[in-house]
């Protein structure tokens, strides 16, 4: 089946402006991941969403960032009134979640964010 | 909260030669992943250990699980130009809870020289 997917594949937008990046995860996967990766560095925990349990939000870097999961599916992480240290890629991974918890986490491409 | 610690942050090595990351959980971990992400790529799932002391091959890798489960191993013998890329350890706490969040190490960069 389809892996996950993100879109835009690529942003460029100016200071002061908001942004929406959107995140397909696959079909039936009840936990989903926001990452964040600048240049040369390691991945960034954003957020994390697991079935219909409050989602984990202690690596969203400031109250610009906020992430919903509509029906438990799709995601759209809003970054607002960005900031040139927002430019990085995002990425977002989806995974089932077994009895005893750890499943593979499936990566999209990522959104690579510039902010001019 | 819990903290994976990775190293080397980079390491180069000329073909032929073996190259080793650690990886180093503050608390006890119900298991631990690796992937790896090829330059200007997304990561991608290597393999999953459970068990305390585990020891799972792929070829030319080697990964070893910790007998108190809170550090981890990838080995890799033989490098090739192929293996070029970042390795990152992921381990998922053993909570007991239904939060089952991974939290990835900083990755150790390898570059290879052919």
């Amino acid at each position: 089946g389809a892996g996950v997917s993100q879109s835009p594949s690529n942003k460029v937008t100016e200071k002061g402006k908001d942004v929406e990046l959107r995140c397909d995860p696959i079909s039936g996967h009840t936990a989903l991941y926001w990452y964040r990766q600048s240049l040369g560095q390691g991945l960034e925990f954003l957020i994390y969403f697991q079935g219909n349990s409050a989602p984990d939000k202690s690596g969203l870097p400031s109250d610009r960032f906020s992430a919903e999961r509509t029906g438990g599916s799709v995601s759209t992480l809003t970054i607002q009134r960005t900031q040139q240290e927002d430019s990085a890629v995002y990425l977002c991974a989806s995974s089932l979640v077994s009895w005893y918890g750890g499943e593979t986490q499936y990566f999209g491409p990522g959104t690579r964010l510039l902010v001019l | 909260g819990q903290q994976v610690m990775q190293i080397p942050q980079y390491q180069h090595v000329q073909e032929g030669e073996d190259f080793t990351t650690y990886c180093n959980s503050s608390t006890t971990l119900s298991n631990i992943q690796w992937y790896k992400q090829r330059p200007g790529g997304h990561p991608v799932f290597l393999i999953q250990l459970v068990k305390s002391g585990e020891v799972k091959k792929q070829k030319r890798l080697t990964f070893q699980f910790g007998e108190a489960k809170k550090n981890s191993s990838l080995h890799i013998t033989a490098t090739q130009t192929t293996d070029v890329g970042t390795y990152f350890c992921a381990g998922q706490e053993n909570s007991g809870g239904s939060n089952y969040k991974l939290t990835f190490g900083k990755g150790t960069l390898l570059t290879v020289n052919p």
